[in-house]
């Protein structure tokens, strides 16, 4: 099954700790971004790849970190949390081949605290 | 100003009714439109795409009218399972992948 999986779904944790947020797709996409989601704002891009050891900026990536390492994994790392982080976050994926009409593929969202 | 603005809702309306949420955006350059569906705490889905002429699929019509740089989508003889956040996506100039989300068109069908 086509699917973008996000690990994991749901974590408490406390200013200051590193945590990782993975993010594997099965379907060969090039194209992978991560997003959060707040009340009254939508999904805001963080940060995107277009392929393997290409990644760029997206809106809203201060305090965030990513790497591409292996065309299926995008991990999200935040190297030290802090409270205004706490949010919904979705990982994507996309093909690049086909037009501009490809639509994202998304994971299940991760919920994330920082107390 | 936001680039891709919608009305939040909610919208409630009975089961059976026809429903229209409408999408303003302010980048001219914008190459692709979409609509995605979001049920709440869940992944937003795609729901269509919108293209140039209208398209419809079953009892979605989606329409683009870009001098007015407006998006609308249409929804009749709503169902239960419509009920959900009904996101306006846009895809600038910027960059191959680059989507702006709308905050989102909340729907409650009622029985």
């Amino acid at each position: 099954e086509a699917q973008v999986t996000q690990n994991p779904r749901y974590l408490i944790t406390v200013t200051g700790k590193k945590l990782t947020v993975t993010c594997s797709q099965n379907m060969n996409h090039e194209y992978m971004s991560w997003y959060r989601q707040d009340p009254g704002l939508g999904l805001r891009q963080i940060y995107y790849s277009m392929n393997v050891e290409v990644t760029d900026k997206g809106d809203v990536p201060e305090g965030y970190k990513v790497s591409r390492k292996e065309k299926r994994n995008f991990p999200l790392i935040l190297e030290s949390p802090s409270p205004n982080q706490t949010s919904l976050y979705f990982c994507a994926s996309s093909s690049m081949t086909g037009g501009s009409n490809q639509p994202q593929h998304f994971g299940d969202g991760t919920r994330l605290s920082i107390l | 100003r936001k680039e891709v603005e919608q009305d939040p809702g909610p919208f409630n309306v009975p089961e059976g009714a026809t429903v229209a949420f409408n999408c303003t955006y302010s980048n001219s350059a914008s190459q692709s439109f979409f609509w995605y569906r979001q049920d709440c705490r869940k992944e937003p889905k795609l729901l269509m795409s919108v293209y140039s002429s209208g398209n419809e699929d079953g009892r979605f019509t989606a329409q683009l009218n870009r001098a007015s740089q407006y998006i609308s989508l249409l929804i009749r003889d709503s169902k239960l399972s419509d009920s959900a956040t009904y996101l306006c996506v846009v895809r600038e100039n910027t960059g191959f992948q680059k989507l702006v989300f709308g905050t989102g068109t909340r729907l409650l069908v009622s029985p």
